[in-house]
């Protein structure tokens, strides 16, 4: 247990509709990272927060957003969803600002039908 | 581009047998380099990490890894395989100035044969 916590663990539904993923870092933690895996991308970097503000962007569609609340927590919000949002998203957490050391969650599939 | 490549998509390995998965990466300067374990329906663990110093680096489950500047690669290896090490293993650079977006290859599935 990497201490991470995401929910849900799965999550289906339709397209054009919106979801949102949460994520709680390890206790102690600043920094949470979002990424999406799937098949044909691999492992990609979405986005990053650092106690509350928005500290790197990756790969992250303009119809998806985060936020990072004053308790740490994250949320990624994916809306207009497509076929091909498809994935599994993974949140991790640092201490740091420079990710020295990430420990993933488990993961949420997102199975967009 | 900063990029991380795995040449090798599958691997067979005996139990037993060593391990050596590759991992070559682009980038300028000496970058972070992490080596993570993926279990089916489970998510990612860290098995070492290199950042400066001694470039053979002890990790986790008896892996190491040895960093290769003149070849920009970060092999990992294992001297003798067990069943339960069949994965996915993602080797990984951390590339952007403030040191935070980790770029992930493409992985490398073991699978382990008795």
């Amino acid at each position: 247990d990497s201490g991470v916590t995401q929910t849900p663990k799965h999550l289906i539904t339709a397209t054009g509709q919106r979801v949102t993923l949460r994520c709680s870092p390890r206790s102690g933690d600043l920094s949470v990272y979002w990424y999406q895996q799937s098949l044909d991308q691999g492992l990609q970097f979405l986005i990053q927060y650092y106690n509350g503000e928005e500290r790197a962007k990756g790969n992250i569609l303009e119809r998806f957003s985060a936020q990072q609340f004053p308790d740490l927590h994250s949320e990624l919000n994916l809306s207009s969803l497509e076929l091909g949002d498809s994935a599994l998203y993974f949140c991790a957490s640092s201490v740091e600002l420079k990710n020295t050391e990430a420990f993933f969650g488990q993961g949420t599939r997102l199975t967009v039908v | 581009a900063q990029s991380v490549t795995q040449p090798d998509i599958h691997i067979t390995v005996s139990e037993g047998a060593s391990l050596e998965l590759r991992c070559n990466y682009s980038y300028g300067a000496t970058p972070y380099l992490f080596w993570y374990v993926q279990s089916p329906g489970q998510g990612l663990q860290l098995l070492l990490k290199y950042f400066s110093g001694d470039t053979l680096v002890q990790g986790i489950k008896g892996f190491e890894a040895e960093f290769k500047r003149s070849q920009s690669s970060f092999n990992l290896r294992k001297p003798s395989v067990h069943w339960s090490d069949a994965a996915e293993y993602f080797c990984a650079v951390v590339v952007n100035q403030a040191g935070t977006a980790l770029i992930f290859g493409k992985g490398t599935t073991l699978s382990v044969s008795s």
